[in-house]
C-alpha cells in the first residue's frame, strides 16, 4: 500500500541532544512537507521542499535542519538551538499535480526529558 | 499574508446533533478550501474539498460550500456520531502547484452518546 511512513511514533531528547525525524514515502509526490502540531496553535510549517536537492523555510524553520536527498525520503532534525521542542510532528506530501490533497503520515510525538 | 480563522473549540454535541463548525478566511486571489480531519494520535486526512465558488464539497454526511461573497467554507453535518469526535481542521490552498497548505487552528469536537 501506498503511504507515507514516520518513524519512530515516540521520541525522546536530552538536553542539548540533536534528534532526527524520519519521514519516507512511496507515493512518488515530489513535495514534501513537515508541520508542529501544539494544543491549541494548529499546525505551523517548518520546511518544505518541492523537489530533490531543495528546499525552504516555512514560518517557524528555527532550530531545525532538513535533507532531501532522495525522492522518498525527507528526515527533520531538531537541533539542540529548538528551545522548546515537545510537539506532535507531521510529514506531509503531496501529489504531482499540486497540492489539492496532501497526504499525511501518523506523526511523531517528540519529548523533552 | 493568508490566513484561515476557525469558531475556537471544544464543541461538544449530543449524538444526532446537528453540527456547524465556522471557518472564515483571508487571501488573494481565488484559493481552493479544505476540510481535514484528525482522529486521536494520527496525521490529518481530507474530509472534502472546494475549488470555486460556489462549489459543495461533501463526504461522509460533512458538507461545505464556498461562499465567496463572504469568505467563508463553514463546515455541516445534519446528525453527528461518536465515531465523528475528532479534530477538525480548515485550510487553504492560495498558489499553484505544492505551495504550501495554510491550515487553522482547528476545532476539537467531542460527541457524547
Amino acid at each position: 500500500d501506498g503511504g507515507i511512513t514516520q518513524s519512530p511514533k515516540y521520541l525522546f531528547r536530552k538536553e542539548g541532544q540533536n534528534v532526527t525525524l524520519s519521514c519516507e514515502q512511496n507515493l512518488n509526490h515530489d513535495a514534501m512537507y513537515w508541520y508542529r502540531q501544539d494544543p491549541g496553535q494548529g499546525l505551523r510549517l517548518i520546511y518544505y521542499s518541492q523537489i530533490v536537492n531543495d528546499f525552504q523555510k516555512g514560518d517557524i524553520a528555527e532550530g531545525y535542519s532538513v535533507s532531501r536527498e532522495k525522492k522518498e525520503s525527507f528526515p527533520l532534525t531538531v537541533t539542540s538551538a529548538q528551545k522548546n521542542p515537545t510537539a506532535f510532528y507531521l510529514c506531509a506530501s503531496s501529489s504531482p499535480t499540486g497540492n489539492e490533497k496532501l497526504f499525511f503520515g501518523s506523526g511523531t510525538q517528540l519529548s523533552v526529558l | 499574508g493568508d490566513s484561515v480563522t476557525q469558531m475556537e473549540g471544544p464543541v461538544t454535541l449530543s449524538e444526532e446533533a446537528f453540527l456547524t463548525i465556522n471557518c472564515t478566511y483571508t487571501a488573494t486571489g481565488y484559493p481552493s478550501l479544505f476540510w481535514y480531519v484528525q482522529y486521536p494520535g494520527e496525521g490529518l486526512q481530507l474530509l472534502l474539498k472546494a475549488t470555486k465558488a460556489d462549489d459543495k464539497g461533501s463526504n461522509k454526511g460533512f458538507e461545505a460550500t464556498y461562499r465567496k461573497e463572504t469568505t467563508s467554507f463553514h463546515l455541516e453535518k445534519g446528525s453527528v456520531q461518536v465515531s465523528d469526535s475528532a479534530v477538525y481542521f480548515c485550510a487553504l490552498s492560495a498558489g499553484w502547484g505544492n505551495t504550501p497548505l495554510v491550515f487553522g487552528k482547528g476545532t476539537r469536537l467531542s460527541v457524547i452518546a
